[in-house]
């Protein structure tokens, strides 16, 4: 089974900056089958990015995904107030599928 | 509107038995797969079953499997979990989710969720 660590636990930063989200997994995700997921405090997950760098529909430029094998970033290249909220990463490639790492909260400094 | 709508959630002691439900609307319901995911209180998601457009393939995690069953009536746009022998553990907010087809195991479209809670 993979596992997705995420890091950091927590990313205090202030608007206008860039934000550096980390996914690794213990395996290679297969065909970058990875996704994000943004949630914020008493909302359901929203659906940023799949096949690790391509947006879903109606997400900002400001936020791109990049990565392959272990390895994957989430970059918000500048944080509006509305992006302060927990990031999970999810990886779809293999069995069993579904399996989402614990998440990073992007906080204001 | 494209939404999903959870309910059936609530407080049921240990070994009792919930059904949630999640009504669909906005999209063509039967084109796509469904899922539930959970998230136990101040923790993470949590993927538990998934179900193909035609209820032809099933799938579940392995911290359910044999207690609960999902299934899905494509004419009332709808998609269930039945739950037994419930858990302390199983307390979580219930998330029904729509994948980005059938099986791409991704979710593009989440409801609200409904929360349960196993405690006698």
């Amino acid at each position: 089974e993979i596992v997705l660590t995420q890091s950091p636990g927590t990313l205090s930063l202030s608007p206008g900056e860039r934000a550096t989200l980390s996914c690794r997994a213990s395996q290679s995700v297969s065909s970058s089958y990875l996704a994000w997921y943004q949630q914020k405090p008493g909302q359901a997950p929203r659906l940023l990015i799949y096949g690790a760098s391509s947006r879903a529909t109606g997400i900002p430029d400001r936020f791109s995904g990049s990565g392959s094998g272990t390895d994957f970033t989430l970059t918000i290249s500048r944080l509006e107030p509305e992006d302060f909220a927990v990031y999970y990463c999810q990886q779809y490639g293999s069995s069993p599928p579904g399996t989402f790492g614990q998440g990073t909260k992007v906080e204001i400094k | 509107e494209v939404q999903l709508v959870e309910s059936g959630g609530g407080l049921v002691q240990p070994g009792r038995s919930l059904r949630l439900s999640c009504a669909a609307s906005g999209f063509t319901f039967d084109d796509y797969a469904m899922h539930w995911v959970r998230q136990a209180p101040g923790k993470g998601l949590e993927w538990v079953s998934g179900i193909s457009w035609n209820s032809g393939s099933i799938g579940y995690a392995d911290s359910v499997k044999g207690r609960f069953t999902i299934s899905r009536d494509n004419a009332k746009n709808s998609l269930y979990l039945q739950m037994n022998s419930l858990r302390a553990e199983d307390t979580a907010l219930y998330y029904c989710a729509k994948d980005n087809g059938d099986f791409y195991w991704y979710f593009d479209l989440w409801g609200r969720g409904t929360l349960v809670t196993v405690s006698s």
